[in-house]
């Protein structure tokens, strides 16, 4: 399987900062990485796929960048809804694997 | 509207055999690779399988694999998750998904509401 360790686990930040959440790869996964958002108690949400585009409906203050192994995650301007846990997820092998998730939180 | 619907949460004993269920509508269920992400408390996601239902090609993480059966029926535009023997460890939330497009390489981009497993 394909490792993706992502960085920091839990972040402190408060609104209106720029925040950046990196995930690495164990193995080249030729950009096929998406980025989740998850919410206490609910399914994770979809925000960027092959690495940079952003899903519809996704706000523009989100944005992904990064190739090859390693990538990020970055919130222009964090806003209230943002406080949750983001996680990476690599489907370039067969199997597809997710990062351990790095909580945004509030400081 | 594209919505996928689970069965309720399940409490059961070790060694008894269980199938979950995911409900499609507002798309053509056959088109899409559907999927099982297994979340245990406090954890990450982890991608157990995914299933083509037009043909029912199915891919299983090794992880996964002869552990629970992915399943579907496109007559109704369900897709299951079975056990044949629970152990504790299979404790968790169980969230199936669908594949943003019909590749089978392809992020998750409309997900249930998850099912709660505790054995």
């Amino acid at each position: 399987d394909i490792q993706m360790t992502q960085s920091p686990s839990t972040l402190s930040a408060s609104v209106g900062d720029r925040v950046t959440i990196t995930c690495r790869a164990s193995h080249n996964v030729n950009n096929w990485l998406a980025w989740y958002q998850q919410k206490p108690g609910k399914a994770p949400k979809l925000l960027i796929y092959k690495a940079s585009n952003l899903e519809s409906g996704v706000p523009s203050r989100f944005s992904g960048s990064g190739s090859g192994t390693e990538f990020t995650l970055t919130i222009s301007s964090l806003q209230p809804d943002d406080f949750a846990t983001y996680y990476c997820q690599q489907y370039d092998s067969f199997s597809p694997t997710f990062g351990g998730g790095t909580e945004v939180e509030s400081k | 509207e594209v919505q996928l619907v689970q069965s309720g949460a399940e409490v059961k004993k070790p060694g008894e055999s269980l199938k979950i269920s995911c409900k499609a509508s507002g798309y053509s269920f056959s088109s899409y690779w559907i999927g099982w992400v297994r979340q245990m408390p406090g954890k990450g996601p982890e991608w157990m399988g995914i299933i083509f239902p037009g043909d029912s090609d199915t891919r299983y993480s090794p992880s996964f694999q002869g552990q629970v059966t992915i399943s579907a029926d496109k007559s109704i535009s369900t897709a299951y998750l079975q056990w044949s023997s629970l152990k504790a460890s299979d404790t968790a939330m169980y969230y199936c998904a669908r594949h943003s497009s019909g590749w089978d390489q392809a992020p998750f981009d409309v997900w249930g509401q998850g099912t709660v497993v505790t054995v």
